[in-house]
């Protein structure tokens, strides 16, 4: 199947702060990018769909302001949090599909601990 | 808001028994892909169902979806210590493109 590669795997930031995370398809160009948030023990949550050159659709509940997403080529697309707090600690998980295809391939996820 | 119900959302059971997962909707999905997600990686693709009826097998998992194509089935043979996992179904739904997760099943295969 197809790759994609998130980066980091896991980060620690101090509350307040920023931080970026990256999704990359290494073999395919993703028109289409999904970025998912997991708590513990939980399913995945769509949070955002993003199509390369154009802005980011949310999911009702998600700040945009909060989570700004950018999907700038056909292999990258990047989540940042801003000006993190403790409860946005999570696992966050992007996924990608190539254009006609139904299949998404997902990223190894981010774990994200806010301190 | 369309909605994916998967159930059960956790099931244990003995090596080398039979077990059915399930995901339903009340709307039609264009595609639905079944994943497995062990922990602190993000979900693998098993399968891809696209057309009503459709049966795929992987080994000893078979896969089904509904002729209505709003509704789908895992079912494993023979379970083995190895299926223990969190098992997802995850759905496009007709008009839509964003891939929606059920609940999960967290699945545990005891020796």
């Amino acid at each position: 199947g197809a790759v994609v590669s998130q980066h980091p795997s896991w980060v620690i930031c101090k509350s307040g702060t920023s931080v970026k995370i990256e999704c990359r398809s290494l073999d395919f160009q993703a028109t289409t990018m999904f970025w998912y948030r997991q708590f513990p023990k939980q399913s995945l949550m769509l949070m955002a769909t993003s199509n390369e050159g154009s802005k980011a659709t949310y999911e009702q509940g998600v700040e945009k302001d909060k989570f700004l997403i950018n999907h700038a080529s056909l292999t990258l697309s990047t989540l940042t949090v801003t000006s993190a707090h403790p409860e946005d600690s999570s696992f966050y998980i992007c996924s990608a599909r190539s254009p006609g295809n139904t299949e998404a391939f997902f990223g190894q996820g981010t774990r994200l601990t806010v301190v | 808001t369309q909605l994916l119900e998967q159930s059960p959302q956790f099931l244990s059971i003995q090596e080398g028994e039979n077990l059915t997962v399930y995901c339903n909707s009340s709307s039609v999905f264009s595609s639905l892909q079944w994943y497995r997600q062990e922990p602190g990686e993000g979900p693998v693709l098993l399968v891809t169902v696209v057309t009503g009826g459709e049966v795929k097998k992987l080994k000893r998992l078979t896969f089904q979806f509904g002729d209505a194509r709003k509704d789908s089935s895992l079912h494993i043979t023979a379970a083995q210590t190895g299926d223990t996992g969190l098992y997802l179904c995850a759905g496009v739904f007709w008009g839509s493109q964003k891939l929606v997760f059920g609940q999960g099943t967290r699945l545990t295969i005891n020796p």
